[in-house]
């Protein structure tokens, strides 16, 4: 039962450079999240998913694209890196029904932009 | 969006209990929930609130007072492993999603010896 995968654990990126963080969830859950931590802050929404097909902006959405063609995948996208997307990166999921249902989050991807 | 505060840091020794206040601002409130981080792991669950009062579960206890937009996060007989960062996040309808959660910055509770 392998929960929120995420890969890779570790990335170091060169300003410009591009690329694809990955996420899956085998528990059959409708809605993904992405989530970055910065030190000292909370976690801030990137993106999230309530389904295959739909995605929608969080709080911090610039500088990041996702896509949802699966129940199971939702993949976040850097495109340009910049400095100040040096953060770790959290995906999520969560069961649409109870509404005490909790969020499970990947082990992190821990990306630095030098 | 939600302001959600929570102290920055807590020290307490093991065995003793700590108490760790989440205030929040909501137009919707429905539910809040609080997590718990290692240093460089994954946030995990561990209780959640929707109606006032106490939930218990263990060592751990959770408070919610919705009218005072005021929580805690109870921990009894603390052991060294409990060293954390205690995440408080809350659920707001108030624009019509019942899937997102705001996260306060996070109380680093350390305990000692």
């Amino acid at each position: 039962n392998a929960g929120v995968t995420q890969t890779p654990k570790f990335r170091i990126l060169k300003i410009g450079q591009s690329m694809t963080l990955q996420c899956a969830q085998d528990m059959n859950h409708n809605y993904m999240y992405w989530y970055r931590q910065d030190p000292g802050m909370g976690l801030k929404l990137i993106y999230y998913s309530v389904g295959a097909g739909i995605t929608d902006k969080g709080e911090v959405p610039n500088g990041y694209n996702v896509s949802r063609s699966t129940t199971e995948d939702f993949p976040l996208r850097l495109e340009l890196a910049a400095p100040s997307q040096t953060s770790v990166y959290f995906c999520a999921s969560s069961y649409r029904g109870r509404v005490n249902q909790p969020q499970h989050f990947g082990d992190g991807t821990r990306l630095s932009i030098l | 969006g939600q302001n959600i505060d929570q102290p920055t840091e807590m020290t307490a020794t093991e065995g003793a209990i700590v108490q760790i206040n989440c205030t929040y601002q909501t137009s919707g409130f429905n539910g809040l929930f609080w997590y718990q981080q290692h240093a460089g792991e994954a946030p995990t669950f561990l209780s959640y609130n929707v109606l006032d009062g106490l939930e218990e579960k263990g060592r751990f206890s959770s408070f919610l007072s919705r009218s005072k937009g005021y929580s805690y996060l109870l921990l009894k007989e603390l052991q060294m492993k409990d060293s954390a960062s205690y995440l408080c996040a809350v659920r707001d309808e108030g624009n019509g999603v019942d899937y997102k959660l705001s996260f306060g910055a996070g109380t680093t509770v350390t305990v000692r010896a």
